[in-house]
């Protein structure tokens, strides 16, 4: 089964600064990764998908990336609302799925 | 617009069968396309997201293997729901569980989420 890793735990950012999030997969079934946004006591929330597909609604100032198995969202200039914990989703095997242990941005 | 609402009891005794329901709302679980799954996912307390199985409306499932010896996932479609039952369940079985459609393209992603229900086990 894949696994992924993500870094950093926390990333402690100001308002207004980019924010880099990444994810690694033990091995890879796929070049690209989802990414969510959790706000406490909220479900997660699709951000991005596929090479680099926003889903309907989210703003253009997040964005994600992949290459092999690395896969990364940025958050180009957080807003007050950003702050919140961010999960990386991939492939666990042919047909199995698994979620990366979290980033928490904070401020 | 599509909207997913979880439904069970909050409340489990350990050794017993936890049963969820998901009612889908602004669309047919039936009638969607084969690229749409209906999954639930599981979060315990203060801890990340686990996939717990998926289901297509042709009745195709997906298990965690981690759970599969007690899991099963089932599509109503008279009810336009689909259902959790896991059994003989322990103390690391409490989490809010959360109902979702996946897509089943690129990675298989997650785009609409029940707001999730607390399922304590507890004597």
């Amino acid at each position: 089964e894949i696994v992924l890793t993500q870094s950093p735990g926390t990333l402690s950012l100001s308002p207004g600064e980019r924010a880099t999030l990444s994810c690694r997969a033990s091995q890879t079934l796929s070049s690209n990764a989802a990414w969510y946004q959790q706000k406490p006591g909220q479900a997660p929330r699709l951000l991005t998908y596929g090479t680099s597909s926003r889903a309907p609604g989210v703003p253009d100032r997040f964005s994600g990336s992949g290459s092999g198995a690395d896969f990364t969202l940025t958050i180009a200039g957080l807003e007050p609302e950003d702050f919140a914990v961010y999960y990386c989703q991939h492939l666990g095997s042919a047909v199995t799925w698994t979620f990366g242990p979290g980033t928490k941005v904070e401020i | 617009q599509l909207q997913l609402r979880e439904s069970g009891p909050g409340l489990v005794k350990p050794s017993e069968t936890l049963s969820l329901a998901c009612s889908v709302s602004g669309g047919s679980i039936s009638s969607s396309p084969t690229t749409y799954y209906w999954a639930w996912i599981r979060q315990p307390p203060g801890k990340g997201l686990e996939w717990i199985g998926s289901i297509h409306s042709g009745g195709n499932t997906y298990y965690s293997s981690s759970l599969r010896s007690r899991v099963a996932i089932s599509v109503d479609s008279s009810k336009n729901q689909f259902t959790l039952t896991l059994t003989s369940v322990t103390a690391a079985d409490t989490a809010t569980y959360y109902c979702a459609r996946q897509t089943w393209t690129s990675v298989g992603f997650f785009d609409s989420w029940g707001q999730g229900t607390l399922v304590n086990v507890s004597s």
